[in-house]
């Protein structure tokens, strides 16, 4: 399959957090790497590999799989997290790349 | 320091050939593990990725645009090509080039230019 399914949206209280999915099949055999696109500004990788954040990414942004599932957790959400985020692999056959649908954070 | 940034023609008509210029610095595109690619955004749309370069000049493309699609690079230049044929106003969209590094389990794309908006009318 060379499909990646997320949530559309979803919402979390200031402070609160948050777990944002998704799931692919290709997920069972490649780790997934998440990006934060805020309106009018090119997506920023914000977790790649088993957990890795790149310089400059808070801490509380963490990645997790689990079967055909991975997941992006914010841990204390802050207004400025307020974004769409895209996870993204290769397929299962590995020759290809495929993006999740998106799922707009809203942060209340 | 990564750079990478996009050019191109903001205007095509239908039917006409859309080439589009990554220009990187930072990094060297021969070093294994390292390729280029594009990716696209339809307005108030989600990510689509498009055509891959890799260090040893493979070539990797959208299965849905496979047919239209080419890609390219010029080491000596750090530049990467993408010619997509047959335009139509559907492919209207904010055009964007990225670093993607790979690895035998991760992949990811860990640096980007800030895009191109390419419109396609008469």
């Amino acid at each position: 399959s060379s499909e990646l399914t997320q949530d559309p949206a979803v919402s979390v209280a200031l402070g609160q957090t948050v777990r944002i999915t998704c799931q692919g099949d290709s997920l069972r055999s490649y780790y997934a790497s998440w990006y934060q696109q805020k309106p009018g500004q090119a997506p920023v990788l914000v977790i790649y590999g088993k957990n890795n954040r790149p310089s400059g990414i808070p801490d509380r942004f963490s990645g997790s799989s689990s079967g055909n599932t991975a997941s992006l957790t914010i841990t204390g959400a802050q207004a400025e997290d307020e974004a769409d985020y895209y996870c993204n692999s290769r397929d299962s056959s590995g020759n290809s790349v495929v993006f999740g649908g998106g799922t707009k954070l809203t942060v209340l | 320091q990564v750079t990478l940034r996009e050019s191109g023609p903001a205007l095509v008509k239908p039917t006409q050939t859309l080439t589009l210029t990554c220009t990187f610095s930072g990094f060297s595109l021969s070093t294994s593990g390292m390729c280029v690619s594009w990716i696209r955004q339809p307005p108030g749309k989600a990510l689509e990725w498009l055509a891959l370069i890799d260090w040893d000049d493979d070539k990797y493309y959208s299965t849905s645009l496979k047919t239209r699609l080419t890609i390219s690079k010029d080491t000596s230049k750090n530049q990467v090509v993408l010619t997509m044929t047959n335009m139509d106003p559907v492919d209207t969209a904010t055009y964007y080039c990225a670093r993607y590094r790979t690895y035998s389990s991760s992949s990811e794309f860990d640096y980007w230019g800030q895009g191109t908006l390419v419109t396609v009318s008469s």
